[in-house]
């Protein structure tokens, strides 16, 4: 079974700190992309990488940072992390190819803030 | 850029009815319509999906049909179940650009027995 796997379920963590999300995908998808899911407010593309050590910028990247050293992994870095980014964070992988494909996501990590 | 209107945002039935999610998007060149249902506390997942070659798609009790003069596409569930009942996003994906989908707000189905 195809898998995408993000290290945590549930994180808290405290104003100013600097938070590591780390998603790991098992099935050679070149694509990776990170959202934030907010009541209301749907699914927010943060930052999209199509290669290694490649990342765009999505619709909402300020506060974020992103790191993709090797295909399988891509992280997301809160700077400094404030009550605002408390969410839920889904990560998610497709294959390459030049043609549109569905995400297969992550469980997910529901960060807080305080 | 393309915008997805998705709709009803609740859509409540009575177990063994239909249910049915339209959603209409703005860019022609769109080409890529997936469906994901997210049930409480658990990540969305791709269910049906269908590209702009074809007018419809169908497994088991769920299909879709696509409309491109309109640009509507709709999801259809036959003899909803308890177990159906979950939030359900749209999306539209123009192929040859980013690639990234434009995603509707969701629809929150509630099947009751």
């Amino acid at each position: 079974d195809v898998k995408v796997t993000q290290s945590s379920r549930y994180l808290v963590k405290r104003t100013g700190e600097k938070v590591f999300l780390e998603c790991v995908q098992d099935m050679d998808h070149e694509n990776m992309f990170w959202y934030r899911q907010d009541p209301g407010l749907g699914l927010r593309l943060i930052y999209f990488s199509y290669d290694v050590k490649m990342k765009e910028k999505g619709d909402i990247p300020e506060g974020y940072s992103v790191s993709r050293e090797k295909k399988e992994r891509f992280s997301l870095i809160l700077e400094s992390a404030s009550t605002n980014q408390t969410s839920m964070y889904l990560c998610a992988s497709t294959p390459g190819g030049g043609v549109s494909y569905g995400y297969t996501f992550g469980s997910g990590t529901r960060l807080t803030v305080v | 850029g393309e915008n997805v209107e998705q709709h009803p945002s609740t859509l409540s039935v009575q177990e063994g009815d239909s249910a049915v999610i339209k959603c209409t998007y703005s860019d022609s060149a769109s080409n890529y319509f997936p469906w994901y249902k997210q049930e409480l506390g658990k990540r969305p997942q791709l269910i049906i999906d269908i590209r702009s070659n074809v007018g419809e798609k169908k497994d088991q009790r769920i299909a879709v049909t696509l409309n491109k003069t309109a640009k509507h596409f709709s999801l259809h569930i036959t003899e909803t179940q308890p177990e159906d009942s979950a939030v359900y996003f749209c999306a539209a994906t123009v192929s040859g650009g980013s690639y990234i989908p434009t995603f509707g707000r969701g629809t929150s189905l509630i099947v009751h027995p």
